[in-house]
């Protein structure tokens, strides 16, 4: 069974540079594209980016200027920092296995899911 | 970047009834790479269906995805109560990755 472990601060004030790990255990780490999302308050779910476990990322336009994600192969980790921080990125913060492509076909996409990490910008 | 439209907003519905929600993409979905996810309150998404009409390991056959193209619709045969949570569709054809503003299924 593939589970999803993350961690890192809950409160930033704004500037600050928001910092998250999730730990992969179970199943393949090669292979897969591993992802971020988001989810505002009351809102609707974001996808800010991914990596493959090769080191290659991609990222939502949107957060690209602010957003590096990067991988530990060597623990089955990947981390996400985001840069100048401000409310609005006041989020519950997702870690999920992404995409799994074999001869160009995605096999499949957001299988597991991390437990979520709520992160609070405020001063 | 894929607009993902879903209707309705909000569907109120008894158990044991039907329930059909929409998704339209903005432009077409690669290869019908599109995904239903539940969300319960307090808890992460749990992907439903992927594919367009795939149920994913675990998911009781109740709950069937079917559609192409940029609609795309998501039925529950019988609610039971434990469905009642906000439903998203996503693609993931093309970057970025998106995801519709969800649909609240309400008893």
């Amino acid at each position: 069974q593939v589970q999803l472990q993350q961690w890192g601060a809950g409160l930033l004030k704004p500037s600050e540079t928001l910092s998250l790990t999730c730990a992969v255990f179970g199943g393949s780490f090669s292979g897969y594209q591993w992802t971020w999302i988001r989810q505002s308050p009351g809102k609707g779910l974001e996808w800010i980016g991914e990596i493959h476990h090769s080191g290659s990322t991609n990222y939502n336009p949107s957060l690209k200027s602010r957003v590096t994600i990067s991988v530990d192969t060597s623990k089955n980790q990947f981390s996400l920092k985001l840069s100048s921080v401000t409310a609005a990125d006041t989020a519950v913060y997702y870690c999920a296995r992404g995409s799994w492509v074999v001869r160009g076909v995605v096999i499949t996409n957001l299988d597991y899911w991390g437990q979520g990490a709520l992160v609070t910008v405020s001063s | 970047e894929i607009v993902l439209t879903q209707s309705p907003g909000a569907l109120s519905l008894s158990p044991g009834e039907r329930a059909t929600l929409s998704c339209r993409a903005s432009q077409s979905v690669s290869r019908n790479y599109l995904a239903w996810f539940q969300q319960r309150p307090g808890q992460a998404p749990r992907r439903l269906i992927y594919g367009a009409s795939n149920r994913a390991t675990g998911i009781p056959d109740r709950f069937s995805g079917s559609g192409s193209g940029t609609d795309f619709t998501l039925t529950i045969s019988r609610l039971e109560p434990e469905d009642f949570a906000v439903y998203y569709c996503q693609q993931y054809g093309s970057s970025p990755i998106t995801f519709g503003q969800g649909t609240r299924l309400e008893i």
